[in-house]
C-alpha cells in the first residue's frame, strides 16, 4: 500500500472527449505531483504543486489541465487529446520542498487515446 | 535536464544468480533514488543515497553512491523471481523534479 490512490485505472476516450484523473494521497504530504510515463522513454515531469499553488509546468500542452484544490486531492483534466497522449499517468506526493525527494507514486491511470 | 543513464536496458537471468545495475551522469546530484515498477503499477521507492560513498543495503540489494555523486549501482544477490520488474534511478536537481533515467528491466526465471 503506498498511501497514494488513482482512479480510473485504466481509460479509454476518444480524441474530443474530456475526462479527469484523480489522485488522492493519504501520507500527510503537502506537495503532488503528475507524471507522464510512455514506452522508452523516461518519466516525464508534467506538473509540481506544493502547498496547493502550481510551482512548476513542464511545457505540458494546454489540453493538459490540472487542479490541486487541497494537499490531499489532485486532478488532471484532460480535452481534445491526441493518440500520441496515450501513456500511463502517474501521480506522486512528497513533503513540501526542499525536502521534495522522497516521492510516493500512486499505481496510475493507463490511458489510450482512440 | 539532466540525463541519467541506466545499463544494461535489459537482463534476463535465473534465480540465484547475482546481477548489477548501472545508474551514470555527467551531472552531480544532491541525491539518488532507487525505484522498482511492476507491470501495471507504479514506481515504489526502495532507497535513497545521499553521501557520496555512501552503501545501504536492503535484505540482498546492496545500493552504493559513487564517491563523485554522479553516478549509482543497485547489485542484487541471489537473485529470486520476485525481484522482477523495472529498476529505475531518479537524481534530485532543482529541489522539486526528480530526473529519471529509462530504468532496467530485470526478468528471474526460476
Amino acid at each position: 500500500e503506498t498511501g497514494v490512490t488513482q482512479t480510473p485505472r485504466h481509460l479509454v476516450m476518444g480524441m474530443t472527449n474530456k475526462k479527469s484523473l484523480k489522485c488522492e494521497q493519504h501520507l500527510g504530504h503537502n506537495a503532488m505531483y503528475w507524471y507522464k510515463q510512455s514506452a522508452k522513454k523516461p518519466l516525464e515531469l508534467m506538473f509540481v504543486y506544493s502547498l496547493e499553488e502550481r510551482v512548476e509546468n513542464n511545457s505540458v500542452p494546454s489540453r493538459f489541465s490540472p487542479e490541486c484544490p487541497n494537499s490531499s486531492h489532485l486532478f488532471l483534466h484532460l480535452h481534445t487529446l491526441q493518440p500520441e497522449d496515450s501513456a500511463l499517468y502517474l501521480c506522486a506526493s512528497s513533503q513540501a520542498a526542499p525536502s521534495a525527494y522522497e516521492q510516493y507514486f500512486g499505481p496510475g491511470t493507463r490511458l489510450t487515446v482512440t | 535536464t539532466q540525463l541519467l543513464e541506466q545499463s544494461p536496458q535489459f537482463l534476463s537471468i535465473q534465480e540465484g544468480e547475482n546481477l548489477t545495475v548501472y545508474c551514470n551522469s555527467s551531472s552531480v546530484f544532491s541525491s539518488l533514488q532507487w525505484y522498482r515498477q511492476e507491470p501495471g503499477e507504479g514506481p515504489v521507492l526502495l532507497v535513497t543515497v545521499v553521501t557520496g560513498g555512501e552503501v545501504k543495503k536492503l535484505k540482498r540489494l546492496t545500493f552504493q553512491f559513487g564517491d563523485a555523486r554522479k553516478d549509482s549501482s543497485l547489485h542484487i544477490t541471489a537473485a529470486q523471481p520476485g525481484d522482477t520488474g523495472l529498476y529505475l534511478c531518479a537524481g534530485v536537481d532543482s529541489g522539486y523534479a526528480l530526473n529519471f533515467g529509462k530504468g532496467t528491466s530485470l526478468l528471474v526465471t526460476p
